[in-house]
């Protein structure tokens, strides 16, 4: 049962222009949200956060925008550059548990 | 300002074979992660730790044991290795159990013949 999925496997954008990889869940007890990106024969690194009482949360390029209602998540990268092309994970957790839940990861390419 | 750090980075084995993966952080973190990447899987939690001297499963635990040695090393070994276990191996740690990023070794890629 995947309870953090990220439905595209893969995305393509241009350079300069807005990317957006989404996340969906199913557990309505998570209540923290993370993005990780990975380069390939590296661990990943965390790149954004959100709590659920929040809906939007921005750090420079990058913005995690959170929809409770819907069950849904969104990073918005702009403006994409060649360096962001990896593979990017969401991640939930429940707070006062340990198991942080990860999504299936949405390999982003960003075009010269 | 070593972090997380996995050894060995790359290991093959027969199957029915056994060894263990090391984990060590130099952050004085409390809580230690093991997770597995698969393709088409993502990352999945074999065992964690949240404080030193406890140990949980987590969403994968079958096939594996854990240690925590210490604070600082967290230990995933594999008793009858099988090739389902092939996989690429990430150590976790993090200063508290939730609510907190985690911060990720280099990984270990384990290929099981």
């Amino acid at each position: 049962d995947q309870q953090v999925k990220q439905n595209s496997p893969s995305l393509s954008v241009q350079e300069g222009r807005i990317s957006i990889l989404n996340c969906d869940y199913t557990n309505s007890m998570f209540d923290y949200f993370l993005w990780y990106k990975k380069y390939p024969a590296e661990g990943p690194t965390f790149l954004i956060s959100i709590s659920s009482i929040k809906d939007k949360n921005e750090d420079g390029r990058f913005t995690v925008f959170l929809n409770k209602s819907a069950k849904h998540l969104s990073l918005h990268i702009v403006p994409s550059q060649p360096g962001d092309s990896a593979v990017y994970f969401c991640a939930a957790i429940t707070s006062g548990t340990y198991k942080y839940i990860f999504g299936t990861g949405t390999r982003l390419k960003v075009l010269a | 300002n070593a972090g997380v750090t996995q050894t060995p980075k790359f290991q093959v084995l027969k199957t029915g074979q056994s060894m263990t993966l090391q984990c060590a952080q130099d952050m004085n973190h409390n809580s230690m992660y093991w997770y597995r990447q698969d393709p088409g899987m993502g990352l999945r939690l074999i065992y964690y730790s949240a404080s030193e001297g406890t140990t949980d499963k987590g969403e994968v635990p079958n096939g594996y044991n854990v240690s925590r040695l210490n604070k600082r090393e967290f230990s995933l070994r594999l008793e009858s290795a099988a090739p389902s276990q092939t996989s690429v191996y990430f150590c976790a740690s993090n200063r508290q159990s939730t609510n907190e990023k985690l911060f990720f070794g280099s990984g270990t890629q384990l290929s099981v013949l």
